[in-house]
């Protein structure tokens, strides 16, 4: 089956930096995305990765092994408005329709 | 330029109730999802739409119907309400193989 595991409460000071990890089994894997999640509102897509190596996108940066199917999105500069939940999904070489498959996500305190 | 709009925000259902909730995008996806979010689980897609005219279950459908009225309109019916359907209920839509666009969320309890 697929399972993604990520630690459920990570919590850092302002001005820290945070790495969240994420590891997957599936089959099929094609890449990994992150998504950040305000308030139980919307998601919205943060970054992918779909080789391994480090992609980065401001202040925000993200990390694929695949032969460790492990993946992290490191934060940096930590702001008051980072408090959110970060959730990683995987996508797959054959995923009918476009599906993602969500970790349960991890919610992230950022304390002055 | 909305991106995906849902409706209702809120609703109260009693058990056994009907109710459908609506989902469109203006975006011209092709594929368009729904998800449920419970508390500390993560988005559990409980049907999708590949394309227009077709649909298919994910991993959480019992209880629940789809129509794919159109590219732009995508719906979710509960037949006969449960409590354990009570959830928050996102409607997505797919830019990329790896990027979708989520709506605000419809906030269901069922008493």
């Amino acid at each position: 089956g697929q399972s993604l595991e990520q630690p459920s409460e990570v919590t850092a000071v302002e001005g820290a930096i945070v790495q969240i990890n994420c590891t997957y089994q599936t089959s099929g894997f094609y890449g990994l995305s992150w998504y950040q999640q305000h308030d139980g509102g919307a998601p919205t897509f943060l970054s992918y990765n779909a080789l391994d190596g480090l992609e980065e996108t401001g202040r925000f940066s993200s990390f694929l092994s695949r032969s460790d199917s492990y993946g992290y999105l490191l934060l940096q500069e930590l702001q008051m408005k980072d408090s959110a939940s970060y959730f990683c999904a995987v996508a797959r070489v054959y995923n009918q329709g476009g599906k993602l498959i969500f970790g349960q996500g991890t919610e992230l305190s950022v304390k002055p | 330029n909305a991106g995906v709009t849902q409706t209702p925000k809120f609703q109260v259902l009693k058990t056994g109730q009907s109710m459908t909730l609506q989902c469109a995008q203006d975006m011209n996806h092709n594929s368009m999802y729904w998800y449920r979010q419970d508390p500390g689980m993560g988005l559990r897609l409980i049907y999708y739409s590949a394309s227009e005219g077709t649909t298919d279950k994910g991993e959480v459908p019992n209880g629940y119907n789809v129509s794919r009225l159109n590219k732009r309109e995508f719906s979710l019916r509960l037949e006969s309400a449960a409590p354990s359907q009570t959830s928050v209920y996102f409607c997505a839509s797919r830019q990329t193989d790896y990027e979708q666009y989520f709506g605000p969320g419809t906030r269901l309890t069922v008493t």
